[in-house]
């Protein structure tokens, strides 16, 4: 158990909607980061959060988006949702930011199914 | 940009056999290179890591060197188990590359075979 905490586990929704994925960070990590593991693409790097502000982004979809709240939980918000969105959507947290070598915890991830 | 490389798979292994998974890679700066490991419906854990040339991560058995003038980080293990059936992904982590996530090779699936 890495301490990291996504709910829900799996999804199913329909194309067009809109649906909100929720990520835990490990206690006392501030940084966030939200992948994107699919068949074709393979596991890749969304967007990064640092302590309540963005911090990075990666192949980010202009309609995703993601926040990460005070208490440090991060939200990532898919919208028009197509078919080629159906994946895992993993998140991971850090202690720090830009530290050489630093360990990125990873949850069990949500599978999301668009149909 | 970044990139790692690695042998896809499924690679499949007697038990007590050695492995080699390759991996390769491309960095803008000074990368810290790691080996993560997934098992069935799990998310991702950390395996190993290596921070500077030369440097060798060990975990579980499980070794891999940073080899800057061959850009690789080669995971090795002399005797695998049963257990160690998983995909196996290399990546890397390079603040000069433009964005602070990791890089990730598409991952190499290893079958242990009793």
């Amino acid at each position: 158990d890495s301490g990291v905490t996504q709910t829900p586990k799996h999804l199913i929704t329909a194309t067009g909607q809109r649906v909100t994925l929720r990520c835990s960070p490990r206690s006392g990590d501030l940084s966030v980061y939200w992948y994107q593991q699919s068949l074709d693409q393979g596991l890749q790097f969304l967007i990064q959060y640092y302590n309540g502000e963005e911090r990075a982004k990666g192949n980010i979809l202009e309609r995703f988006s993601a926040q990460q709240f005070p208490d440090l939980h991060s939200e990532l918000n898919l919208s028009s949702l197509e078919l080629g969105d159906s994946a895992l959507y993993f998140c991971a947290s850090s202690v720090a930011l830009d530290r050489v070598g630093e360990t990125q915890y990873f949850g069990p991830g949500t599978r999301l199914l668009v149909l | 940009g970044n990139s790692v490389t690695q042998m896809e798979g499924p690679v499949t292994l007697s038990e007590e056999a050695f492995l080699t998974i390759n991996c390769t890679y491309t960095a803008t700066g000074y990368p810290s290179l790691f080996w993560y490991v997934q098992y069935p419906g799990e998310g991702l854990q950390l395996l190993l890591k290596a921070t500077k040339a030369d440097d060798k991560g060990s975990n579980k058995g499980f070794e891999a060197t940073y080899r800057k003038e061959t850009t690789s980080f080669h995971l090795e293990k002399g005797s695998v188990q049963v257990s160690d059936s998983a995909v196996y992904f290399c990546a890397l982590w390079d603040s000069g590359g433009g964005a602070d996530g990791l890089t990730f090779g598409k991952g190499t699936h290893l079958i242990i075979q009793p």
